[in-house]
């Protein structure tokens, strides 16, 4: 189990631009999950990846907002035109196809837009 | 909407000392239960889960949790803490009929004084 991977560990922005993040997840896991945190709250859905399918997205995710996993394996996530309000931690995780399995997260991005 | 609440944001305890923290959701259908725990610099872990049969659960480090399905609750306890166990702590709902989409709650902070 070589766990769930991010990249970069922290990423500096400033407003407007685009940043892109990406996601391993575990190789046999099948579902994949992005979550946002910021400070002082608990981890926050954004959008489920099921192989390639997403299958759900979050009202928290903004048409600024885009999320691939082209092959069924890793996953990105895009953000367009960033704002100083999507300062937070993009954590990803995946998890195997049964029901109620936990996820298994990964250490996240910490995104710093100024 | 669905919803979890943890009822304290900070805890501070001495060495030895016992620990229960409080969960809360809402939600009248079938729930697994989580516990995740978050140490300063590292990812989410899972401590412990709950899906069904014997409502006391335990998990590593010597934690334990109760799910009393009248009361809505999760409580997690640990008799002796140690400065160890400062970090993070996290209580999670998967519904039924979903994604495996975890639903966390705010979070407690926990600090262990030696």
């Amino acid at each position: 189990d070589t766990g769930v991977s991010q990249d970069p560990r922290h990423k500096i922005t400033k407003r407007g631009q685009n940043v892109t993040f990406r996601c391993d997840p575990i190789s046999e896991h099948n579902r994949l999950y992005w979550y946002r945190q910021t400070l002082g709250q608990g981890p926050e859905f954004l959008t489920y990846f099921q192989n390639e399918a997403q299958l759900e997205k979050s009202r928290l995710l903004s048409d600024r907002f885009s999320a691939e996993r082209p092959k069924g394996s890793f996953s990105t996530l895009e953000i367009q035109r960033t704002e100083q309000g999507d300062s937070a931690m993009y954590l990803c995780a995946s998890s195997p196809g049964q029901g109620g399995s936990p996820l298994h997260f990964g250490n996240g991005t910490r995104l710093t837009v100024t | 909407a669905q919803s979890v609440s943890q009822h304290n944001h900070h805890v501070i305890l001495s060495e030895a000392a016992s620990l229960e923290l409080g969960c809360n959701y809402s939600y009248g259908g079938t729930v697994n239960l989580f516990w995740y725990v978050q140490y300063p610099g590292q990812h989410l872990q899972l401590l412990l889960k709950y899906f069904s049969g014997d409502p006391l659960v335990k998990g590593i480090k010597g934690f334990e949790a109760e799910f009393i399905k009248s009361k809505f609750s999760f409580n997690l306890r640990k008799p002796s803490v140690q400065w160890s166990d400062t970090a993070e702590y996290f209580c999670a709902v998967i519904l039924s009929g979903g994604y495996n989409k975890l639903i966390f709650g705010a979070g407690t902070r926990l600090a262990v004084h030696p």
